[in-house]
């Protein structure tokens, strides 16, 4: 049982260009997170989705960023235009059940972009 | 809004040592806490995830404990080895927030010293 996989491990773009993180959640999971882990920051939450649903995305910045989680295939983090300031570790996060007491969220290993 | 604060920032132990980490959040209203492991340039390892109705878990050498009332955790690792250095985040699921999103503390960075 393959946890969850993100790819590419590393990412590097020029000033300007899009950025396209894939995230495929543990076998029988349908909710997806995403994280930002900026240098020498913590990890603060970006967006949660269901299956072609947007649940919460109080976490993602306003403009340039965008996530999708169609009904088949992974879930797409996509940054347009990227700036020097958007360089960080994307997690992704998985779970089966939306919440309960023991939901264990399992992580990715993370992209590492870096804007040049 | 939940915060979540861990103490100390870094922590350098010599090898064999007990140590605790400490956790604390700002607001009680949390369905279940959990503490990570972080390697560098790797993702994050579960450890230990204690509902909110529980007290403590266990797991090996780890034991981590919750106060809800007093907002707190602990993490609890018997002799420590050099293979536990690596980056320990505590994160809670708020009641406040939507599905299993993690509220994350800046982390202990751990090193444990031959």
């Amino acid at each position: 049982n393959a946890g969850v996989m993100q790819n590419p491990r590393h990412l590097v773009r020029r000033r300007g260009q899009e950025a396209r993180l894939r995230c495929s959640p543990m076998k029988g999971h349908s909710h997806v997170y995403w994280y930002r882990q900026l240098p020498e920051e913590g990890l603060k939450f970006m967006v949660y989705l269901q299956k072609e649903n947007i649940i919460d995305e109080s976490g993602m910045p306003k403009e340039r960023f965008s996530a999708e989680f169609p009904k088949e295939g992974p879930s797409i983090l996509r940054i347009q235009q990227v700036v020097r300031g958007d360089s960080a570790a994307y997690f992704c996060a998985s779970s089966r059940l939306p919440r309960q007491l023991n939901t264990e969220a399992f992580f990715g290993q993370g992209t590492r972009l870096t804007v040049v | 809004k939940q915060e979540v604060t861990q103490i100390p920032a870094a922590l350098s132990v010599p090898e064999g040592e007990n140590l605790v980490l400490n956790c604390s959040f700002t607001d009680s209203a949390i369905y279940n806490l959990q503490w990570f492991r972080q390697d560098p340039g790797k993702g994050l390892t579960s450890l230990l995830l204690i509902q909110s109705s529980q007290r403590e878990q266990t797991s090996g050498r780890l034991n981590a404990s919750l106060d809800k009332s007093s907002g707190r955790s602990t993490l609890y690792i018997a002799a420590s080895q050099p293979g536990d250095s690596a980056t320990y985040l505590c994160a809670v699921v708020p009641m406040e927030t939507s599905g299993s999103r993690l509220t994350f503390g800046e982390g202990t960075q751990l090193t444990v010293n031959p």
